[in-house]
């Protein structure tokens, strides 16, 4: 088993543009989670989905889509990337069940 | 305030020596804690979950005190390959969501 993969591992973009971030698991996770890590700001939650076709707010959602058409993969969208959206992007599963969230190893992306 | 706070450190640990730090969570309607581990420049992974009558797995032990409001993380014989930041974790009623704290780096020097 893969676990938690996600795509592309990093990135960089100019202000304005759009990009997908992609995450991907393969333990039949009904919960996905999509954050963020900023030095001294901890790990924030953007958005999250309890399971296909549904999505929810987390956090810090503003400037950010999400999409879980398929149960395992959860999409993160970027319309218009700003400077303030460089990040380390992680994303997360778990079973209904249980305590543990999974992660991927992380999306660094930069916006200049 | 941060719903989760932890001191972010470096607590700076001699090899072998005992190590203990705390996290205060502010929502009282917080269910369930845990220490999560994480490498410099990698994914977090759950360490150990906390229970109130405090857990222990080798030499590590998890206290939660909800009076007072604070998790807190004992680490013993502390080896070099402890080194790393570990983040305190809350779940609230609804049980969605994690809230995490800012980190509490340790390091471990010989």
């Amino acid at each position: 088993n893969a676990g938690v993969t996600q795509t592309p591992k990093f990135r960089v973009l100019k202000t304005g543009q759009s990009m997908t971030l992609l995450c991907a698991q393969d333990m039949n996770h009904e919960y996905m989670y999509w954050y963020r890590q900023d030095p001294g700001m901890g790990l924030r939650l953007i958005h999250y989905s309890v399971g296909e076709g549904t999505t929810a707010k987390g956090e810090v959602p503003d400037g950010y889509n999400v999409s879980r058409l398929k149960k395992q993969n959860f999409l993160l969208g970027l319309e218009s990337a700003a400077p303030s959206q460089t990040s380390v992007y992680f994303c997360a599963s778990r079973d209904w069940k249980d305590n543990e969230q999974f992660f991927g190893p992380g999306t660094r992306l930069t916006v200049l | 305030r941060k719903e989760v706070e932890q001191d972010p450190g470096p607590f700076n640990v001699p090899e072998g020596a005992t190590v203990a730090f705390n996290c205060t969570y502010s929502n009282s309607a917080s269910q369930s804690f845990f220490w999560y581990r994480q490498d410099c420049r990698k994914e977090p992974k759950l360490l150990m979950s906390v229970y109130s009558s405090g857990n222990e797995d080798g030499r590590f032990t998890a206290q939660l005190n909800r009076a007072s409001q604070y998790i807190s993380l004992l680490i013993r014989d502390s080896k070099l390959s402890d080194s790393a930041t570990y983040l305190c974790v809350g779940r609230g009623a609804a049980g969605n969501k994690l809230t995490f704290g800012g980190g509490t780096r340790v390091l471990v020097k010989p």
